[in-house]
């Protein structure tokens, strides 16, 4: 079935250092592999994503690796900054559906 | 100003009794959808629509109906909420590429159901 396993669920990082967040997948057809970030009280916002046809993406700070073959992709963040503090998701897309992982506490201690 | 706009914003209301959670877009968007976000599991989708008068269940339309008569309108109606049904909803918008495409977020409806 479709399904998408997020690790850490909480990470904690000294501003300045990186952090990154992993997720699985399920089925090897999905193509499309979605960031979003979450401030608190507001809805989902896209930061990065990447498509199977490519294995690495960056924008500035931000970069997203994608491995097909291991069913995997992560996301990188670089140069952390307090602002950084948020919940993260990764999604996948299954068909007309997209599917979250469960979501990672990133908070960044200046 | 492009947006997804939901209301209301929060609500708190009893076991049993009909509400709409109204949703609009005014980017044009044909891909409208409900998720439902719960501590520990994410965003969950209740039902999707990929154009007017075409809906499809997500992973948790148990309890929800939906009905897209206009492009820009997207409602979530629940008949006879329950408890289990306590949770922060949002809604969202998508261009042409449906799932495969930048989803759009509105602020969320936060339920209560006693």
């Amino acid at each position: 079935g479709e399904n998408v396993e997020q690790h850490p669920s909480t990470l904690s990082v000294q501003e300045g250092d990186s952090a990154v967040i992993k997720c699985t997948y399920s089925d090897s057809a999905s193509n499309y592999f979605p960031w979003y970030k979450q401030e608190l009280g507001k809805g989902p916002q896209l930061i990065i994503d990447i498509r199977s046809n490519v294995g690495e993406k960056k924008d500035q700070r931000i970069a997203v690796t994608l491995n097909k073959t291991a069913k995997h992709f992560s996301l990188h963040i670089t140069e952390t900054q307090p602002e950084d503090s948020a919940v993260y998701f990764c999604a996948v897309e299954y068909g007309n559906k997209l599917v979250f992982g469960a979501g990672t506490i990133l908070r960044v201690k200046s | 100003e492009a947006q997804v706009t939901q209301n209301p914003r929060y609500l708190i209301t009893v076991t049993g009794k009909k509400l709409t959670v109204t949703c609009s877009q005014n980017m044009n968007h044909e891909y409208m959808s409900w998720y439902r976000q719960d501590p520990g599991l994410g965003l969950r989708q209740i039902y999707y629509s990929m154009n007017v008068e075409v809906t499809d269940k997500g992973d948790v339309p148990e309890g929800y109906k939906v009905s897209r008569k206009e492009k820009r309108n997207f409602p979530l109606i629940l008949e006879s909420p329950s408890p289990n049904q306590t949770s922060l909803y949002f809604c969202a918008s998508s261009p042409l590429g449906g799932a495969t495409d930048t989803q759009y977020f509105g602020p969320g409806t936060r339920l209560t159901v006693l």
